[in-house]
Parts: structure tokens; sequence; C-alpha cells
């Protein structure tokens, strides 16, 4: 069965340091790899996805993941995190032909200042 | 482009009666829409799969009878709580797959429902 793992309910970074945020998925095919975030009483925002081509994917708000197909991840960074950056990010994979998405546990981003 | 809504964006109603949630795509046709259900500090659990003029497809554990969907159109599905108890209390959240794409969906803002 296909899983998504995100590593760590809850990250705190002071604002300027970088984000990681980590994401490790289970699945028998190739996926489509999914990053988004959710802002208090709001619904979801994609940032960035991988489906095929360049592993390196870049998103908005100058976030980028990269899918490592050897250890299965597809992890969330920002070189400097902004106060605005606080939320909640969900990775969430699908797999081609498929209609669902499956979330991860979600991890939520506290910035200090 | 790609615009979701979703209404209301909130609803409080009294335990025992129906509540209907519009999810409508603005901008683009959907065969498909999904509605996601979530509790405070939990990730989106899918409800249901709407193919418009199908049934929906309900994911196990899910009452079919008590979560109704109806995908009447290209751009509107409807979430029908009916006789809400306060456990139906939660974030309800529908997404829409643009017509020919298999690998995007685009989410509402969300309804809150609260049972009392």
């Amino acid at each position: 069965a296909q899983s998504v793992t995100q590593l760590g309910s809850h990250v705190s970074v002071s604002e300027g340091a970088l984000v990681l945020l980590r994401c490790n998925y289970s699945s028998s095919v190739p996926p489509y790899l999914f990053w988004y975030v959710q802002y208090p009483n709001q619904g979801l925002q994609l940032l960035l996805k991988y489906t095929t081509g360049a592993t390196l994917v870049k998103g908005i708000n100058g976030f980028e993941a990269e899918f490592k197909k050897s250890e299965t991840s597809f992890h969330l960074t920002k070189p400097s995190a902004h106060m605005s950056d606080a939320a909640e990010y969900f990775c969430a994979v699908s797999f081609q032909g498929a209609q669902k998405l499956v979330f991860g546990q979600g991890t939520r981003l506290t910035i200090n200042p | 482009g790609a615009v979701v809504s979703q209404h209301p964006s909130w609803v409080i109603c009294k335990s025992g009666t129906s509540v209907k949630i519009e999810c409508r795509s603005l901008d683009f046709q959907a065969t498909t829409m999904f509605w996601y259900r979530q509790f405070p500090k939990q990730s989106l659990m899918l409800m249901a799969t709407s193919n418009e003029g199908s049934k929906a497809t309900y994911e196990q554990g899910v009452e079919k009878d008590k979560f109704l969907i109806n995908h009447a159109s290209l751009t509107l599905s409807t979430l029908t709580v009916t006789s809400a108890h306060p456990e139906d209390s939660s974030f309800y959240i529908c997404s829409a797959r643009p017509l020919g794409r298999t690998d995007t969906q685009y989410f509402g803002p969300g309804t809150r429902l609260t049972v009392l």
C-alpha cells in the first residue's frame, strides 16, 4: 500500500534560517509528489509538484524540493525562512492514472523572530 | 485561474438537521471532485471521489447515507451531511481536478461545520 510519512509534526526555525521539512513515501510504482501549504482555517495551496523530468523542483515563495528515488524522499527546503512561512505543510503522493491523493500527517512550521 | 470556491465558509446547525456544502470550480471544468475531512491539527482524510454524472465512490468507513454527494455538472459538486450530530463537526475541504488532467487538484478554502 502507498503511504507518506512526514518526519516531525512540528519544526521551529529562526527567521532567516534554512527550512527543511522531510517527506518519505512508499510506493511500488513511480509516484507524483506534492507539497501543499495550509494557513489557519484555509484550504490547501500547492507549493510545488514532481511528476516527471528534473528531480529538483522549484515552487512558489522560494521553496524547492528534490525527488530522490533511491531514498524514496521528497524533502522540502527554503534557504531563508520568513515570518510569513509559518503554516502547516503537507506532503502528498498520487500515482500515474490514479485518482487519489494520499497525504502525510502534516508538519507545523513555526518561525522565531 | 484555477479557483475553487466553497459555500458556506462556515455553518452552525442543530443536531438532527441536514447541511449542504457546495464546491464550485469557477474558471475550469472538473469531471472529478474530491471531498476531504480534516479534524483539528490533523491531516486530510479523503471521504469520497465525485464524478460528474455518476455515483460517488466512498472511502472505506464513510457512511454513504450520511454524507450524500451529488456532482450534477462539470463545475459543481455538493456534499450534504444528513441528520448531523456533534461528532460530524469538522472542516470539510473539496478539491477539483481539471478536465483532462491527472496530475493536479485545486483545493477549495474549506467549510467549517459546527453541530450543536
